[in-house]
């Protein structure tokens, strides 16, 4: 399978701690995107990267989120300090920058968050 | 500021009969807009997207959708409904500018047999 691709899919967690996910990009993706959905709702815009340069951040984003993509190629998603507020599906997806317009994001799996 | 709207939380349809899913939009300069597809515990599975040229367009599964500039509106169409076709489906439009989809609430499909 060359879609994009999630890991974990789900996660259960206690109040206060701290998890990780991971989302590798279709391969030749150059960006990559971080999405948040919670119960009914469409999905929210968290972050964007060109390659591994982090070009725009929500105010969704807050200080305890972090995400990186070290090479250009996997990306990673912290969350700190876990709230039952941050339950919901993290989604990440990519696409490649062809022309800037019309580029289309493919969406992986998705990470369930539950946070005890 | 961009927005969608998708104005019915959920579209109930006969197999075999026409659906309509309906989105509007406001998107300050040329709109850019998709649609997508959720099954359960699913990601989006991309069907269409409408950047300029023809106002209708075709996309995947059988499915097309219109824009109508004056009405500021995509709405989803498929000429015979299957079944399967029962999901979530989103709306979402990406501003010239930015890089970034804005989505629609959702409008969940049930077509039945």
């Amino acid at each position: 399978d060359t879609g994009v691709s999630q890991d974990p899919r789900h996660k259960i967690t206690k109040r206060g701690q701290n998890v990780t996910f991971r989302c590798d990009p279709i391969s030749e993706h150059n960006r990559l995107y971080w999405y948040r959905q919670t119960l009914g709702q469409g999905p929210e815009f968290l972050t964007y990267f060109q390659n591994e340069a982090q070009l725009e951040k929500s105010r969704l984003l807050s200080d305890r989120f972090s995400a990186e993509r070290p090479k250009g190629s996997f990306s990673t998603l912290e969350i700190q300090r876990t709230e039952q507020g941050d339950s919901a599906m993290y989604l990440c997806a990519s696409s490649l920058d062809l022309r800037r317009t019309t580029d289309t994001q493919y969406f992986g799996p998705g990470t369930r968050l539950t946070v005890l | 500021a961009q927005s969608v709207a998708q104005p019915e939380d959920q579209v109930n349809v006969a197999e075999g009969n026409p659906l309509t899913v309906k989105c509007t939009y406001s998107v300050s300069g040329n709109p850019y807009l998709f649609w997508y597809v959720q099954y359960p515990n699913r990601g989006l599975q991309f069907l269409l997207k409408y950047i300029t040229g023809d106002n209708l367009v075709k996309g995947s599964y059988g499915f097309e959708a219109e824009f109508n500039k004056s009405q500021t509106s995509f709405h989803l169409k498929k000429p015979s409904a299957l079944v399967s076709d029962s999901a979530l489906y989103f709306c979402a439009s990406r501003g010239y500018a930015g890089n970034m989809l804005t989505f629609g609430g959702g409008t969940r499909l049930m077509v039945k047999p």
